[in-house]
């Protein structure tokens, strides 16, 4: 099993450019996560979702969409970058609740400049 | 404000020594975790509490809910090399809320 991989690994933007991050499990997870890590912040949660085709705001939502369409994959998108969106962003999973074992990807670091 | 305060955030000490990290928070949670995570990678749990007053050992960490599940601490006997990471605490306030994390302490065992 690869766990949680994600795609990219590192990307740089200009400000007002758009990507999508892709998180894929292969772990048969219902719930998915994407959270940013800021140094001295922890992790703060973006949006997650609780099964295929949902999704739910998180903590720090604003900037960022998402999209559930398979239940392996879970993508988030930055339509118009800021450099306040420079941050090391990882996706995780776990089986059915919130209280289970997270299962975190290695991470994207975006750097928008 | 955070909802989980973790006290140290930087800890650097000589192998051999032992430590704690505390995790504290003003609110109940139903459910705690400790995460560490190494440069370059993401967090992996180490352990899971659930009931006040609850101590869960691994080799020569132990780990402590408080009995208000207000706080938690994670002891560190005879510290080692590969001890070094960044832990983090996570608790959830309810059974079905999202988990919140501290800003995590950042450890660093010198040889």
């Amino acid at each position: 099993n690869a766990g949680v991989t994600q795609t990219p690994k590192f990307r740089v933007l200009k400000t007002g450019q758009s990507m999508t991050l892709l998180c894929a499990q292969d772990m048969n997870h219902e719930y998915m996560y994407w959270y940013r890590q800021d140094p001295g912040m922890g992790l703060r949660l973006i949006h997650y979702s609780v099964g295929e085709g949902t999704t739910a705001k998180g903590e720090v939502p604003d900037g960022y969409n998402v999209s559930r369409l398979k239940k392996q994959n879970f993508l988030l998108g930055l339509e118009s970058a800021a450099p306040s969106q420079t941050s090391v962003y990882f996706c995780a999973s776990s089986y059915l609740t919130v209280q289970e074992t997270q299962y975190f990807g290695p991470g994207t670091r975006l750097l928008v400049l | 404000t955070q909802l989980l305060e973790q006290s140290p955030q930087f800890l650097s000490i000589q192998e051999g020594e032992n430590l704690t990290v505390y995790c504290n928070s003003s609110s109940v949670f139903s459910s705690l975790q400790w995460y560490r995570q190494e440069p370059g990678e993401g967090p992996v749990l180490l352990v899971t509490v659930v009931t006040g007053g609850e101590v869960k050992k691994l080799k020569r960490l132990t780990f402590q809910f408080g009995d208000a599940r207000k706080d938690s601490s994670l002891h560190i006997t005879a510290a080692q090399p590969g001890d070094t990471g960044l832990y983090l605490c996570a608790g959830a306030r309810t059974s079905g809320s999202r988990l919140t994390f501290g800003e995590g302490t950042q450890l660093t065992v010198n040889p």
